[in-house]
């Protein structure tokens, strides 16, 4: 079964409207999550790795004010796509490591379509 | 600039028969190597790692082969079912601790044929 859940699955806005998602561990407490963005037919890149209790560490070209990153707990991540525009329609997927484990692969929520007006 | 290739989109076989999915690397300083498999509206499930001091590593009907010499890794299913028709990504990073970022390819589609 699924270890993070993912919320919402879908969304559709207009665009100058914000919108959150969360990513919820299940069962485990995730002291690192990820948040990765997919374009049709590419590769997951990775936009920010979020940490509990601290401040994102973004990739390079990612902006922090457009995607605000809210890691409030071990189980809970969240990501705000502010003042979306057409341009951030895309597939936004989360993931999480088990805390304090070394060696254990990413699991990954079921991902957000998000599609902008 | 793409450090993670999967420069075959998609690979249909026939049941029964071997799949063997290529993935290619640039970057020396990776590591720790993983495959992803992932169905439509779902998120990618961990099928297998690799760690660069192995060579091999087995799994059930899933197998990676790493050759560091040729940053080529590759990931055998024999028997392939239908079941296995998805998208499988490779993916790697330069370590293995639990906040290792991860460097993901394309993807491939994998099509079993019954």
């Amino acid at each position: 079964g699924a270890v993070v859940s993912q919320h919402p699955s879908w969304v559709i806005c207009k665009s100058g409207t914000s919108v959150k998602i969360e990513c919820r561990s299940l069962d485990f407490q995730a002291t690192t999550m990820f948040w990765y963005r997919q374009f049709p037919k590419q590769s997951l890149m990775l936009m920010a790795t979020s940490n509990e209790g601290s401040k994102a560490t973004y990739e390079q070209g990612v902006e922090k004010d457009k995607f605000l990153i809210n890691h409030a707990s071990l189980t809970l991540s969240t990501l705000t796509v502010t003042s979306a525009h057409p341009e951030d329609s895309s597939f936004y997927i989360c993931s999480a490591t088990l805390r304090l484990a070394s060696n254990q692969p990413q699991h990954f929520g079921d991902g957000t379509r998000l599609s902008i007006l | 600039d793409q450090q993670v290739k999967q420069n075959s989109p998609s690979l249909s076989v026939q049941e029964g028969r071997i799949s063997i999915l290529n993935c290619d690397y640039t970057n020396s300083m990776f590591d720790y190597f993983l495959w992803y498999k992932k169905y439509p509206a779902e998120g990618p499930t961990f099928l297998i790692s690799i760690s660069s001091i192995k060579d091999k590593n087995e799994d059930g009907r899933f197998t990676v082969f790493l050759n560091k010499s040729a940053k080529h890794l590759s990931l055998h299913i024999v028997p392939s079912q239908p079941g296995d028709s998805a998208v499988y990504f490779c993916a790697a990073s330069v370590n293995t601790g639990a906040n290792s970022k991860l460097t993901f390819g394309k993807g491939i589609t994998l099509s079993v044929r019954p």
